[in-house]
């Protein structure tokens, strides 16, 4: 089973700043890495998939970057929705499809 | 645009089975893996495992022993069932659709397991 782990657990960032969150994967994984917004009572939304293509409706702000073991998401500019819990995922090697335990991103 | 609506009990007691029942609305099941994830309060995500209309499935490890995935193509749902369910079997189930990464979800049920 690959094991994702995000950094870091929580990351406190000014609105109008860059948030740049991070995953690394146990074993390579190609490009086969999703992104995935929670917020409070809601059920995870699908962000980034192909470790860099923006899901349809998804802002530009966000963006998605690496491969292999080491991926970023970024979020250029923050606006105050984009305050939840990010999630990344990799399907690279499935079963079992396996999620980092998130990225609190808190205003700061 | 396509929808999925689930349903099923919130409340069990330990040994007991859980299930749940996912229906898709305005889309159809072909062509698509449907499965199941779950989050335990205040927790991460676990993936549980899919279907797919031709009834293959593929579960994750550390719950194969207990989880059965089905599909009702006839009233368009597909449903999970965990049995001996213990209290680390608490959180919010979701349904969702597809096979790598996870583009449509339900609305989630908590289900919570106490003696």
């Amino acid at each position: 089973e690959i094991v994702m782990t995000q950094s870091p657990a929580t990351l406190s960032v000014s609105p109008g700043e860059r948030a740049t969150l991070s995953c690394r994967a146990s074993q390579s994984i190609g490009s086969n890495l999703a992104w995935y917004q929670q917020k409070p009572g809601q059920a995870p939304r699908l962000l980034i998939y192909g470790a860099s293509a923006r899901t349809t409706g998804i802002p530009a702000r966000f963006s998605g970057s690496g491969s292999g073991t080491e991926f970023t998401l970024t979020i250029s500019s923050l606006q105050s929705e984009d305050f939840a819990i990010y999630y990344c995922q990799q399907y690279e090697n499935r079963p079992p499809i396996t999620f980092g335990q998130g990225t609190r991103l808190e205003i700061k | 645009q396509v929808q999925l609506q689930q349903w099923g009990a919130g409340l069990l007691k330990p040994s007991e089975t859980l299930s749940l029942t996912c229906a898709v609305s305005a889309g159809s099941l072909s062509g698509y893996y449907w499965g199941w994830i779950r989050q335990p309060p205040g927790k991460g995500l676990e993936w549980i495992g899919e279907i797919n209309l031709s009834g293959s499935t593929n579960y994750n490890p550390s719950l194969k022993s207990r989880v059965t995935i089905s599909m009702d193509p006839s009233n368009n749902q597909f449903s999970l069932k965990l049995n001996s369910v213990t209290a680390a079997d608490t959180s919010v189930y979701y349904c969702a659709r597809g096979q790598q990464y996870q583009i449509l979800w339900g609305q989630g049920t908590l289900v919570t397991v106490s003696s």
